[in-house]
């Protein structure tokens, strides 16, 4: 069975730190992880997919990293505005056996709160 | 190009009662998976459908169902209402077939009193 792991569980920034968010997952036999971001009574935005051959992906203030081997990855946020807050979760693709079709295994997330 | 829509936005039922969400995938997108997201449990997957057939199913009582339509729009039930089914159910659709990028909807929120 597939266990994500996000830590810290809640972070409260002051506005233009850098910051991280960790992911960590149990099965390496991954095919994808994806970073979303959820607003209070809001759907998920995607930020982020990196698939399993690659190391990270870039998009503006945001870098994600992927160590499949130790099945980690990392979610780096420059310069936190206030527009930042919400719940960030980490997804993986695959792993855990079973047919992987549309499902991911998701981590409780990460509620961050930058404050001007 | 429009994203993924969910209807109805909001409801409430009594418990007993069944409820149908709608779901309209990304224009192009054949796969339609569904989550449940509860304070306690998080984000669980439901179920997976591609062109009208499942191809993967949660681990959830058989009161949950689902289906796919010719034109990839989606709909799950849930039968016989319970207070702990109160949740926001969430509809994603990929286009690689259920195993790329998925895109969210808003989320249709079940009140169960």
């Amino acid at each position: 069975k597939q266990e994500v792991t996000q830590i810290p569980a809640a972070l409260s920034v002051p506005e233009g730190e850098n910051l991280v968010l960790n992911c960590s997952f149990t099965d390496s036999a991954i095919y994808n992880l994806q970073w979303f971001r959820q607003d209070p009574g809001k759907g998920l935005t995607s930020l982020l997919l990196i698939q399993s051959s690659q190391r990270e992906q870039t998009s503006g203030r945001l870098n994600a990293s992927l160590d499949k081997s130790s099945g980690r990855s990392t979610l780096y946020i420059a310069a936190s505005q206030p527009g930042d807050s919400a719940t960030y979760l980490c997804a993986v693709g695959g792993g855990g056996g079973g047919t992987s079709y549309g499902k991911l295994t998701f981590g409780q997330g990460t509620i961050l709160t930058v404050h001007p | 190009k429009a994203g993924v829509t969910q209807t109805p936005r909001y409801l409430i039922k009594t418990r007993g009662q069944q409820v149908t969400l709608s779901c309209s995938p990304i224009s192009g997108h054949r796969s339609v998976s569904w989550y449940q997201q509860t304070p306690g449990q998080g984000l669980q997957f439901l179920f997976e459908y591609f062109s009208e057939t499942q191809r993967n199913k949660g681990n959830f009582p058989g009161r949950f169902s689902g289906r796919q339509f010719s034109n990839s729009r989606s709909e799950m039930n849930v039968s016989t209402l319970e207070l702990g089914d109160s949740a926001l159910y969430l509809c994603a659709s990929s286009l690689r077939g259920g195993i790329g990028e998925l895109f969210f909807g808003e989320g249709s929120r079940l009140t169960v009193l």
